[in-house]
């Protein structure tokens, strides 16, 4: 089963515009990251953030995390082409054994 | 050439086969996975080592065995393939503890017909 669900599953914008993805995750965490995967390719680490952070950035990617409602949120600003791609985010386990993956959010900027 | 590596990167084998996908990481890093992604299912843990000749199950180990004789393999064995192990699999390693950022490979596609 999966510990982190994306939303939306699929989101298509211009390029300039701001995109947002959603995770939401079941149980306890010590941290949680995001992913981006270009077609055919392995997934590349963006930026992680720990339970006890609400907010962090990373050039332009913006992620918070609000551990009351169990989710999370990765803003990219500005997007580019190049950002066409799937996002996921995992969560690592409080035991500090596992990370556990979404289902990905596929992006697709316009030029 | 420094990172991980996957091989073979494609492959087409029949049900009931053995087919062993290597994995092969330049870091030193401590910890190394195995995930398959599936349609549906985003990724999966297979199987995970903290060190060499130290491995755990993680969420779908039926029908996989995994080695670590040295810190830089993990090779993941499908003793017997079945259709439902058709996937992308990919491993990764990590120097930041099993919950930490992940450096993946290219992945290795399989096929079992």
């Amino acid at each position: 089963s999966q510990q982190g669900e994306e939303d939306p599953q699929a989101l298509s914008i211009q390029e300039g515009e701001n995109a947002t993805m959603n995770c939401s995750y079941k149980t306890s965490i010590n941290n949680l990251q995001w992913y981006r995967q270009n077609s055919g390719r392995g997934l590349v680490h963006l930026i992680l953030i720990r339970s006890n952070e609400r907010e962090k950035h990373s050039g332009r990617l913006r992620v918070t995390l609000d551990t009351s409602k169990k989710s999370s949120s990765l803003l990219i600003t500005a997007s580019r082409a190049a950002d066409t791609a799937s996002y996921f985010c995992a969560t690592g386990n409080n035991a500090g054994n596992m990370l556990t993956f979404g289902g990905g959010t596929r992006l697709m900027v316009k030029p | 050439d420094a990172g991980i590596t996957q091989s073979p990167r494609y492959k087409i084998t029949e049900t009931g086969r053995q087919v062993t996908l290597m994995c092969h990481q330049t870091w030193s890093h401590s910890y190394m996975f195995w995930y398959r992604q599936d349609l549906g299912h985003g990724l999966r843990l297979i199987y995970y080592s903290a060190a060499a000749d130290i491995t755990d199950k993680g969420e779908v180990p039926d029908g996989y065995v995994v080695s670590r004789s040295k810190t830089e393999n993990f090779p993941l064995t499908l003793e017997s393939a079945t259709r439902s192990q058709t996937s992308v699999y990919f491993c990764a390693s990590s120097g930041q503890g099993s919950t930490g950022e992940l450096f993946f490979g290219e992945g290795s596609r399989l096929t079992v017909l």
